[in-house]
């Protein structure tokens, strides 16, 4: 099955600085790959999201890439401020594009924005 | 809110016991799918069911069943509960109108004492 590999569990950066989240996977069959914000109890929520068509994509200050042949793809969170502090997760999904298998997540990595 | 509701939000049982967490999925999506977040684990895939048949299978004990009801509602039973057991259970929802994108519930905080 999947594995979804993410670095660093724990990352500290200075308010107005950029922050950047990696996950690497092994399936090669994986085809989207999700990021999802999560707050302190709280459910996880979707951020933004990459398919394997498509090598970066941005939304605002939140833009993701992704390297199929090393199977790796990126968070990059620019311009950080306090209310960015959560646990982000990525995921990868092996479907083929159609309804199918549940995502694998990686372990998350706990983002501190410092003041 | 994401369309997922989940009940109840929080349950505290005694070791041994069985409890049953339901989820009711986004209108029109078709999938449903169960994860359980503990502190040490992350997010763990436990089982989806597409359109009331079992799809795919995680790391889901055999003390652990679940099972999507022709209204698309599903339920995830616990048993032989162990304090071990105690985690946030989250169930997900995608299809529909949504394609392949999966969004949460709130999530039902199990405490096993």
């Amino acid at each position: 099955g999947e594995n979804v590999e993410q670095h660093p569990s724990t990352l500290s950066v200075q308010e107005g600085d950029s922050a950047v989240i990696k996950c690497t996977y092994s399936d090669s069959a994986s085809n989207y790959f999700p990021w999802y914000k999560q707050e302190l109890g709280k459910r996880p929520q979707l951020i933004i999201d990459i398919r394997s068509n498509v090598g970066e994509k941005k939304d605002q200050r939140i833009a993701v890439t992704l390297n199929k042949t090393a199977k790796h793809f990126s968070l990059h969170i620019t311009e950080t401020q306090p209310e960015d502090s959560a646990v982000y997760f990525c995921a990868a999904d092996p479907r083929s594009g159609g309804g199918a298998d549940g995502l694998t997540f990686g372990k998350g990595t706990h983002l501190i924005i410092q003041p | 809110d994401s369309g997922v509701t989940q009940t109840p939000k929080h349950l505290i049982t005694a070791t041994g016991q069985r409890v049953t967490l339901r989820c009711s999925p986004r209108s029109g999506d078709l999938s449903v799918y169960w994860y359980q977040q503990s502190l040490d684990q992350g997010l763990q895939f436990l089982i989806q069911y597409y359109n009331g048949e079992e799809r795919a299978k995680g790391n889901i004990l055999e003390r652990f069943s679940a099972q999507q009801f022709p209204d698309l509602h599903s339920e995830l039973n616990l048993s032989s509960l162990e304090l071990g057991d105690s985690a946030l259970y989250f169930c997900a929802s995608s299809g529909g109108s949504s394609g392949n994108t999966i969004y949460f519930g709130e999530g039902s905080w199990l405490t096993v004492v």
